[in-house]
């Protein structure tokens, strides 16, 4: 099936520093790829998706770009904010004509005013 | 929109007994949901996935007969975890999926968090 590899955090940032999350994938095929936050006591909520190769998923100041050739959907965000303090997992379908999704370890991100 | 519940939100247990956990899904119908466990630190690993009307489907190495799952309706699902014992405590987290807004696009509940004492 397919898996997905994530930088492990805590990552610590201080406010409006520039934010990158990695993520590699391996997959049969072009299947979407998605980011999803996690913010304290709250659901994981889809953050931003990518449906092809070269695709740009962004929502709130975040973006990550499917490259299908280093296999990667890297998370990036220009300038945080402490709001942004959650935790971030890159996922993808598990594959095989299954609908639930495969996700990375997650990554704790926590911005210092 | 789009809103998942879990309920309860946590539990304690005696080991041996067993225990259900509710997934609904509050403001549409969901046509499959699945159930999701995660260890502390750890990434959520797909246990199954239902859909309304049919059996579920269990990924690998996953105990149908300990974890059962019941998807009833088109808005609630059902997961319990029979005979627990203390390697079932853990974070379980349910999602649903209506796959004519988006491919795979899932919105998830808060967790249930269950101790097995």
């Amino acid at each position: 099936g397919n898996s997905v590899t994530q930088m492990e955090g805590p990552v610590t940032l201080s406010e409006e520093a520039f934010l990158t999350i990695n993520c590699t994938y391996t997959a049969t095929g072009y299947p979407s790829l998605f980011w999803y936050v996690q913010y304290p006591g709250e659901g994981l909520q889809l953050l931003l998706k990518a449906t092809k190769a070269d695709d740009k998923g962004s929502n709130k100041g975040f973006e990550a770009t499917y490259r299908k050739e280093t296999t990667s959907f890297h998370l990036e965000k220009g300038s945080v904010q402490v709001s942004d303090s959650a935790v971030y997992f890159c996922a993808l379908p598990v594959g095989g004509g299954a609908d639930g999704l495969t996700f990375g370890k997650g990554t704790h991100l926590i911005i210092q005013p | 929109g789009a809103v998942v519940s879990q309920h309860p939100s946590w539990v304690i247990c005696k080991s041996g007994t067993s225990v259900k956990i509710e997934c609904r899904s509050l403001d549409f119908q969901a046509t499959t949901m699945f159930w999701y466990r995660q260890f502390p630190k750890q990434s959520l690993m797909l246990m199954a996935t239902s859909n309304e009307g049919s059996k579920a489907t269990y990924e690998q190495g996953v105990e149908k007969d300990k974890f059962l799952i019941n998807h009833a309706s088109l808005t609630l699902s059902t997961l319990t975890v029979t005979s627990a014992h203390p390697e079932d405590s853990s974070f379980y987290i349910c999602s649903a999926s209506l796959r004519a807004l988006s491919s795979y696009e899932q919105y998830f509940g808060p967790g249930t968090r269950l101790t097995v004492t």
